[in-house]
């Protein structure tokens, strides 16, 4: 059974620093690209970033370019999401979501997603 | 990177078929066969419903089902049911290399 499991949101101040965590099991790892994607509270779905199975592959949304840096330990089965500069418009829900193909390289289509782990910047 | 465009909201009856649409532009639906939709019941993480325009996943009810014309895609339950009422969103892969969604709609069975 696919499992994505996220942890390391909490509470910070605008300007400072997060970074989360997402565990895969089930499957493997390696092999599919992995995103970030984020709802505001009471909001849509935004696309953050996302890796491609080799790490070779990059992409981040413009609203995080500069700001965001998404990375994998392959050997930890294990995808993260460095977060700098907050700011309160990143207040979210961030989910963990596999891309459904091994054979793209950047984000088309998400079948299995984490429950999300929250992330509130606020003074 | 702007958002695709849904309708906020759609209703119908149980056992109705009603028609979400997401519209984009070249650079994204129109130029990819990279659609997807997704369903999302309150407090939960969304689930993909279709993926690539038209194909299903596993375990997805057949009363589901996608198309695209143009810039257009189209989500369309068929035979609603009270457990269809949630929030749908709609995604493209775009030519930057980055997935785009619509804002979401909010579908309430009568």
């Amino acid at each position: 059974e696919v499992q994505l499991v996220e942890s390391g949101g909490g509470l910070v101040k605008p300007g400072g620093s997060l970074r989360l965590s997402c565990e895969g099991s089930g499957f493997a790892f390696s092999s599919y690209g992995m995103n970030w994607v984020r709802q505001a509270p009471g909001k849509g779905l935004e696309w953050v970033s996302s890796i491609s199975g080799s790490g070779s592959y990059i992409y981040y949304a413009d609203s995080v370019k500069g700001r965001f840096a998404i990375s994998r330990d392959s050997a930890k089965k294990s995808l993260y999401l460095q977060m700098n500069s907050l700011r309160a418009e990143d207040t979210a829900v961030y989910y963990c979501t596999r891309e459904k193909t091994t054979i793209t390289v950047a984000a088309t289509s998400a079948d299995f997603w984490g429950q999300g782990t929250l992330v509130t910047v606020s003074s | 990177q702007s958002a695709l465009t849904q309708p906020a909201s759609v209703s119908g009856s149980p056992g109705q078929s009603i028609t979400i649409s997401c519209t984009g532009t070249n650079s994204d639906i129109g130029g990819y066969d990279y659609v997807s939709w997704y369903q999302q019941h309150p407090g939960k993480a969304p689930k993909l419903m279709i993926y690539d325009v038209s194909d299903r996943p596993s375990g997805v009810s057949d009363r589901f089902s996608g198309s695209k014309s143009g810039n257009t895609a189209s989500l369309t339950i068929s035979g609603l049911q009270a457990e269809d009422e949630a929030d749908y969103y709609c995604s493209s892969y775009a030519s930057s290399s980055t997935l785009l969604f619509g804002g979401g709609t909010k579908l309430t069975v009568l």
